[in-house]
C-alpha cells in the first residue's frame, strides 16, 4: 500500500505570494492532518480534516487554510506569505478522526519564503 | 536574519545498550501521549502511545512510562540498534471541543556502533 504523498517536495516563494500544498493520504484513510515544522518552533499542529470537514484546529492565523476533497485528498493554502512561514509542512493521514489515532506522515513539503 | 535553531539535547548510546529518552509535558489534563521517531529527511513515525489512565505500556523493544505526578514521560528502547538513531519527540493530546496537541522539542539519539 502506498504511503502518504505530498507535492511538491520543495518550493520557493517570495513574501506576499500564496502557496498551495497537496497531500494524498494512504488509501482508505479518511482523516488528514497538517503540521508545520521549523527549527525554532518545532512541530506544530495546523488542522485536521475528516469527511471534508475541519475537525480540529491549531493556533495559526487565518492565512493558513485547508480543505479536503471527497476522495480524502487534502490541500492547504497559505496566503500573503511571510518569511517566518519558511518551514517543512507535513501531512499525516489516519483511518479515523482524532489526533489520538495512529497517524502516518508523508515526507513533507519544504517551503522557503524569500 | 534566520531564527536560531533548536539545540536538541543529544543522547549517545552504545549499540546493544538500553536507551532512555525523557519528556516533560505541560498540561496535567492531557489524556493521551505519543512518542514519535523522525529520521533525517523523513516525516515523523509513530512508535508507541499511552493513555493517561495507564502508567506503562510495552511494545516491541520499546516501553513508555507515564508519571502523572511529575508530568513526565519516558521512552525506553531495549538493545539499541544503529537504525534507532533519530530524533525522538513526545506529543501530549488534550481532548475537548477541539483537540489540542503539543509536541516536545525532541531528543537526538546517536547510536555508537
Amino acid at each position: 500500500k502506498a504511503g502518504v504523498t505530498q507535492t511538491p517536495r520543495y518550493l520557493i516563494k517570495t513574501r506576499g505570494q500564496q502557496v498551495t500544498l497537496s497531500c494524498s493520504p494512504i488509501s482508505g484513510h479518511r482523516s488528514v492532518s497538517w503540521y508545520q515544522q521549523t527549527p525554532g518552533q518545532g512541530l506544530q499542529f495546523l488542522f485536521e480534516y475528516f469527511s471534508e470537514t475541519q475537525r480540529n484546529k491549531g493556533n495559526f492565523p487565518g492565512r493558513f487554510s485547508g480543505r479536503q476533497f471527497s476522495n480524502s485528498r487534502s490541500e492547504m493554502n497559505v496566503s500573503t506569505l511571510e518569511l517566518g512561514d519558511s518551514a517543512l509542512y507535513l501531512c499525516a493521514s489516519s483511518l479515523e478522526v482524532g489526533l489520538q489515532e495512529t497517524q502516518y506522515f508523508g515526507p513533507g513539503t519544504r517551503l522557503l519564503v524569500l | 536574519g534566520e531564527s536560531v535553531g533548536l539545540h536538541l539535547p543529544t543522547l549517545s548510546v552504545q549499540e546493544g545498550d538500553n536507551s532512555i529518552i525523557n519528556c516533560a509535558y505541560s498540561n496535567s489534563a492531557s489524556d493521551y501521549f505519543i512518542w514519535y521517531k523522525q529520521e533525517s529527511g523523513k516525516g515523523p513515525q509513530f512508535i508507541i502511545d499511552i493513555r493517561s489512565n495507564m502508567d506503562k505500556r510495552q511494545g516491541q523493544r520499546v516501553t513508555v512510562l507515564l508519571n502523572k505526578t511529575v508530568k513526565h514521560l519516558s521512552l525506553q528502547i531495549a538493545a539499541t540498534q544503529p537504525g534507532d538513531s533519530a530524533v525522538y519527540f513526545c506529543a501530549e493530546i488534550l481532548s475537548g471541543g477541539y483537540q489540542k496537541v503539543t509536541f516536545g522539542t525532541g531528543t537526538k539519539l546517536q547510536v555508537i556502533p
